[in-house]
């Protein structure tokens, strides 16, 4: 099972992007596909995409297309979000999450602890 | 895309008693389907899947039913680490995989 580690808190502002990134370790990174879940504040669980690193090729949400960018770097393990645009309900925690070894979209075995991303002016 | 149900909104249970949660499909997902549990401010922790495949770790008092698009997690004989809320997410039909508004398992 893989094990993932995101970036801290981040605050910014409308307008402008978050970059947030997913560090694996415990098992052959590319063999997973990273998927990027969103939770707003006292909200439920939202799917904005996934990368299958050893391609690689994304998938993403209709609602984020042309605002998000999904991508890794296998060298260092790590996987990234950078969101564009930002809004105020963007405001949300970010999460990376993977299924299992070889798998695609699908279910989520292992998540980051989460990036708590604030939107403000 | 697929929209995720999921009944009742807040489940008020005691201890040691047996909460079934139920889930439904807009259209169906064989049995493709994910439940997790997520406490407050940790992420989500995955239950089942497949329907019905208890997941690593996970106690055999979780146990999921269904296929289609009618779903049910059961959990026996609830325990004090259980208070959660239970998400239900379909992987049949994406993009987008989507996931279920979740019910809270709150103390009775």
């Amino acid at each position: 099972q893989v094990q993932l580690v995101q970036s801290g808190a981040e605050v910014k502002k409308p307008g402008s992007s978050v970059k947030v990134s997913c560090t694996a370790s415990g098992a052959t990174f590319n063999n997973y596909t990273v998927t990027w879940v969103r939770q707003a504040p006292g909200q439920g669980l939202e799917w904005m995409g996934g990368i299958i690193p050893k391609f690689p090729t994304t998938t993403y949400a209709q609602k984020f297309q042309g605002r998000v960018t999904l991508f890794t770097d296998e060298s260092t393990r790590t996987a990234y979000m950078d969101l564009r645009s930002l809004r105020s309900d963007d405001a949300a925690v970010y999460y990376c999450a993977t299924g299992l070894a070889g798998g695609g979209y699908d279910f989520f075995e292992s998540w980051g602890q989460g990036t708590l991303v604030t939107v403000s002016s | 895309e697929i929209v995720m149900t999921q009944s009742p909104a807040t489940l008020s249970v005691s201890p040691g008693e047996t909460p079934t949660l139920s889930c439904r499909a807009s259209q169906s997902v064989s049995s493709n389907l994910a439940w997790y549990q997520q406490k407050p401010g940790q992420a989500p922790r995955l239950l089942i899947y497949g329907a019905s495949t208890r997941a690593i770790g996970i106690p055999a008092r979780f146990s999921g039913s269904g296929s289609g698009t009618e779903f049910t997690l059961t959990i026996s004989s609830l325990q004090s680490e259980d208070f959660a809320v239970y998400y239900c997410q379909q992987y049949n039909n994406w993009p987008p995989l989507t996931f279920g508004g979740g019910t809270k398992v709150e103390i009775k």
